[in-house]
């Protein structure tokens, strides 16, 4: 049964810091990982989607990294702000013939200004 | 290009009562999903549907949960006799071609409270 496990829980960071958040799985047959970003009572917003023949993605700050064989993906934001303040969600998809899609539990990030 | 739908945002029930919620997808998308979210947890697969087949659903989707798609466009989620544990957020997301590599786009989701 895949698992998928986010750490930190929260995270707290004073604005222009570099961080790195983690996301791990235990069943490296996936075909994807998404990272997404949900603010407080919202949707989700994709963020960045690491195909599973991929090792990295960039959009803007963010980059996301993935190594399918040890199960583990990070995701770096550089110079944070304020505005990234947000929960972020780590999920893989998964699955033959039918797929499903599993989420973490996310981390909390605040960045202080 | 309105992005994906979904009506009502809350809703407020009596345990025992049956509630249905609508999600309408970003235009021409084939796939269309249902989660469900609890406070502080990531959200949980319910369901999702090729065009208007459902082609998977979890084992948390109970006889009392239903999901149609009848047209291939827009989808409903049913709970019936809904129960306190029922209290979530339910999301829907859709992705555009039908297969495994694709983002999936949400919609602002559902907030559902049973008393």
């Amino acid at each position: 049964k895949q698992e998928v496990t986010q750490i930190p829980a929260a995270l707290s960071v004073p604005e222009g810091e570099n961080l790195v958040l983690n996301c791990s799985f235990t069943d490296s047959a996936i075909y994807n990982l998404q990272w997404f970003r949900q603010d407080p009572g919202k949707g989700l917003t994709s963020l960045l989607l690491i195909q599973s023949s991929q090792r990295e993605q960039t959009s803007g700050r963010l980059n996301a990294s993935l190594d399918k064989s040890s199960g583990r993906s990070t995701l770096y934001i550089a110079a944070s702000q304020p505005g990234d303040s947000a929960t972020y969600l780590c999920a893989v998809i998964v699955g033959t013939g039918g797929f499903k899609t599993i989420f973490g539990a996310g981390t909390r990030l605040f960045v202080k200004a | 290009d309105t992005g994906v739908s979904q009506d009502p945002r809350h809703k407020i029930t009596k345990r025992g009562q049956n509630v249905t919620f609508r999600c309408d997808p970003i235009s021409e998308h084939n796939r269309l999903y249902w989660y469900r979210q609890t406070l502080g947890q990531g959200p949980e697969f319910l369901t999702y549907f090729q065009n208007e087949a459902q082609l998977e659903k979890s084992r948390l989707l109970s006889d009392r949960f239903s999901a149609e798609r009848p047209k291939g466009s827009f989808s409903t989620l049913e709970i019936q006799r809904t129960e306190q544990g029922d209290s979530a957020m339910y999301l829907c997301a859709s992705s555009p071609y039908g297969t495994e590599q694709e983002t999936q786009y949400f919609g602002p989701g559902t907030r559902l409270l049973v008393l």
